[in-house]
């Protein structure tokens, strides 16, 4: 079982609209949870932590579900802009070597 | 901005030929990676370096693959004798990793290695 599983997509909505993507993980010990974006053939970049009592951050809110090992990111009113691909990132222990990325759900906003 | 910054950024080789990738970590963090991206892989852990010293090169093939860090502004990958299957973006990243709590997960890449063997 993969630790860190995302749906590839695409996700292809238009522009206003709320998409949300799920995440799942597989070690229940983990303790950290991220967003990283990363756009077309550029490197990834910090999007937002992911806490505990879940946090918004302008149009971007993310959630986490311990019981059910799975975190969410839910885009609102979407931009053009916000089309790349979305890197789901869990952490276990203080220690920046049990980092394990997702593969990414790619999104792409439409006209 | 800080920024982490690597050379080359594409290569384009023949099977059989040296490759060495170059890092230049944010100053100041104390933690460096490398990472190789592939579509069909996503994200891969190579190496992962802290205060210089390599604790994790399990996800390299050590057969060809070799990570240092001369010193603190400076980590290399090399790969000798590159083939075609390494063909793919390599990226580095540093952190600043410290004995407590938040922010201590949190990576900044840099622009990304292509390479591509021929």
């Amino acid at each position: 079982r993969k630790e860190v599983e995302q749906d590839p997509g695409p996700f292809n909505v238009p522009e206003g609209a709320t998409v949300a993507f799920n995440c799942t993980y597989s070690n229940s010990a983990s303790q950290s949870f991220f967003w990283y974006r990363q756009d077309c053939r550029k490197e990834p970049k910090l999007l937002m932590s992911v806490y505990s009592s879940g946090n918004e951050d302008g149009r971007f809110t993310a959630q986490l579900n311990r019981a059910s090992q799975y975190i969410s990111l839910l885009i609102r009113d979407s931009k053009l802009s916000d089309s790349a691909t979305y890197l789901c990132v869990v952490a276990y222990g203080g220690s920046q070597g049990n980092l394990i990325f997702g593969k990414g759900t790619k999104l792409s906003v439409k006209p | 901005d800080a920024r982490v910054t690597q050379t080359p950024r594409h290569k384009v080789t023949e099977m059989g030929q040296e490759v060495t990738m170059r890092c230049q970590p944010i100053l100041g963090h104390n933690t460096v990676f490398w990472y190789r991206q592939t579509m069909m892989q996503g994200l891969e852990l190579l190496a992962y370096f802290r205060n210089r010293a390599p604790l994790d090169d399990s996800g390299m093939p050590k057969d060809r693959f070799s990570a240092e860090m001369p010193d603190a502004t400076l980590a290399t990958l090399k790969i000798q004798p590159s083939e075609p299957r390494d063909s793919a973006v390599y990226f580095c990243a540093s952190g600043l990793e410290t004995t407590w709590g938040a922010g201590a997960n949190v990576l900044t890449f840099g622009a990304g290695s292509r390479l591509t063997v021929l």
